[in-house]
């Protein structure tokens, strides 16, 4: 079952900041984001475990709260080159049958204006 | 080279026509995917490659067929295909395979624009 990611879409001013959310209705393994800009190719950012664990890179962070099966990603002093569609994947942890795939979400499409 | 390339970017195909999408991975990877990207709808996997399995979605048509040669190589083989399968299709490779996505990370090509008429 695909992950819900909230909002679809947000535009903010450069240096603004920006959250995005992802459920899962299902226990998650682990929480996979990425960012596509339009016509290239869907490009990984960060893996979260289950731990609660928080990493970071640089203005992008992320949470994972496997108690609620939530992720947040946090774009802290946005710049424009952070525009694009962002995905957030599941995984269930499954070693078989169909929960064995990783699940994307529809994607949060983020518009950085100058 | 970049290290997923897919060939062609564009493809225009009426539906009794047969085309084959390819994808090569310069990566050294074992696990090769296909995934189709349609507007304002989720990344869906079609198809797994890797050294131990073939995976796929038991939602995929049978007019999509994949194919493996080798661990760098991966086609998709298209045939009669409806206006419902214009998308783009993007291939995607990574260091293992599904049992051990929990720490891997894909790398994905730029994608097969694929419009049928």
């Amino acid at each position: 079952q695909q992950p819900v990611q909230s909002p679809q879409a947000v535009i903010l001013r450069e240096g603004e900041d920006a959250v995005i959310n992802c459920s899962s209705s299902k226990a998650l393994y682990s929480v996979h984001w990425y960012r596509q800009k339009h016509g290239e190719a869907p490009v990984f950012l960060m893996i979260l475990l289950k731990g609660g664990e928080q990493k970071g890179h640089e203005k992008i962070s992320a949470s994972f709260n496997e108690k609620k099966q939530q992720s947040s990603l946090y774009l802290t002093a946005s710049q424009l080159s952070y525009s694009g569609t962002y995905f957030c994947g599941t995984f269930q942890g499954a070693t078989s049958g169909s929960a064995r795939q990783l699940t994307f979400g529809s994607g949060t499409q983020l518009t950085v204006l100058p | 080279e970049t290290g997923v390339t897919q060939t062609p970017r564009h493809l225009v195909m009426g539906m009794t026509n047969k085309k084959s999408l390819k994808c090569e991975q310069h990566l050294g990877h074992n696990a090769m995917y296909w995934y189709k990207q349609s507007a304002k709808k989720p990344l869906e996997l079609m198809f797994v490659y890797s050294l131990e399995e073939r995976v796929e979605n038991n939602s995929v048509p049978s007019r999509f067929s994949p194919e493996c040669p080798n661990s760098s190589h991966l086609f998709l083989h298209l045939h009669t295909l409806q206006p419902e399968d214009s998308a783009l299709y993007l291939c995607a490779s990574s260091q293992e395979s599904l049992a051990a996505l929990n720490t891997g990370e894909l790398f994905f090509g730029e994608g097969s624009r694929l419009t049928v008429l």
